[in-house]
């Protein structure tokens, strides 16, 4: 069945050391992956995406690597800061044709920045 | 734009009243989703409907739940009758229908039925 799972719940790591936040998928069908920032009292932002064609995806401060033959996705977070504090989701989406799909969220993980 | 609205930000119900959560989408969107998150459970998909007819409804928990996108521009999630169980955030995103699927999400609704 479809399922997005975390290994990690929580990670805490020192301010402006990398984080590396892991996420497995099942669904060998997805096409398309998303990574989600999501801050106390807030909904879930978007931080970075990758499609199945890709294997990296770099944005600012964040790189997204995508292993297809194992189904493991991972955010990685340079130069960590205390703003970067927050629970981190990985979804995954099946695009059919001609339609958006649905976005299959993970657990999430606790990602606590310590000063 | 001002991202997806919705209402009300916090509601709190005696178990057994009608509640109704409202959405307004991001202007031009097409695809619409209902998700509702917990701690045990995390972020759960309920519905979604593109160009406002409802696609996947296999998340609704039960028949207490029900979900209308009249128009384009708005999207009310019922439940009635409401039950503790029922307490969660329940969010709203929208997205652009073909070739992007990157959802953007409302601030949420916290419920909380006693």
């Amino acid at each position: 069945g479809e399922s997005v799972g975390l290994h990690l719940p929580t990670l805490s790591v020192q301010e402006g050391d990398n984080s590396i936040i892991n996420c497995a998928y099942s669904n060998s069908a997805s096409d398309y992956f998303i990574w989600y920032k999501q801050e106390s009292g807030k909904g879930p932002q978007f931080i970075i995406d990758i499609r199945s064609n890709m294997d990296k995806r770099q944005g600012q401060r964040v790189t997204v690597l995508l292993n297809k033959t194992v189904k493991h996705l991972s955010l990685q977070i340079a130069a960590t800061q205390p703003g970067d504090s927050a629970v981190y989701f990985c979804a995954e989406n099946i695009l059919p044709s001609g339609n958006t799909g649905k976005l299959i969220f993970g657990q999430g993980t606790t990602l606590q920045v310590k000063p | 734009d001002a991202g997806v609205i919705q209402s009300p930000r916090h509601e709190v119900t005696e178990m057994g009243q009608e509640v109704t959560l409202r959405c307004k989408p991001i202007s031009g969107h097409n695809s619409l989703f209902w998700y509702r998150q917990t701690m045990m459970r995390g972020l759960e998909l309920l519905i979604y409907f593109n160009n406002n007819v409802p696609i996947d409804d296999s998340g609704m928990p039960e028949d207490r739940f029900s979900a209308k996108m009249p128009n384009a521009s708005f999207s009310t999630l019922k439940i009635q009758p409401s039950e503790p169980r029922d307490s969660a955030v329940y969010f709203c995103a929208s997205s652009l229908r073909r070739g992007q699927a990157e959802a953007f999400f409302g601030q949420g609704t916290r419920l909380t039925v006693v």
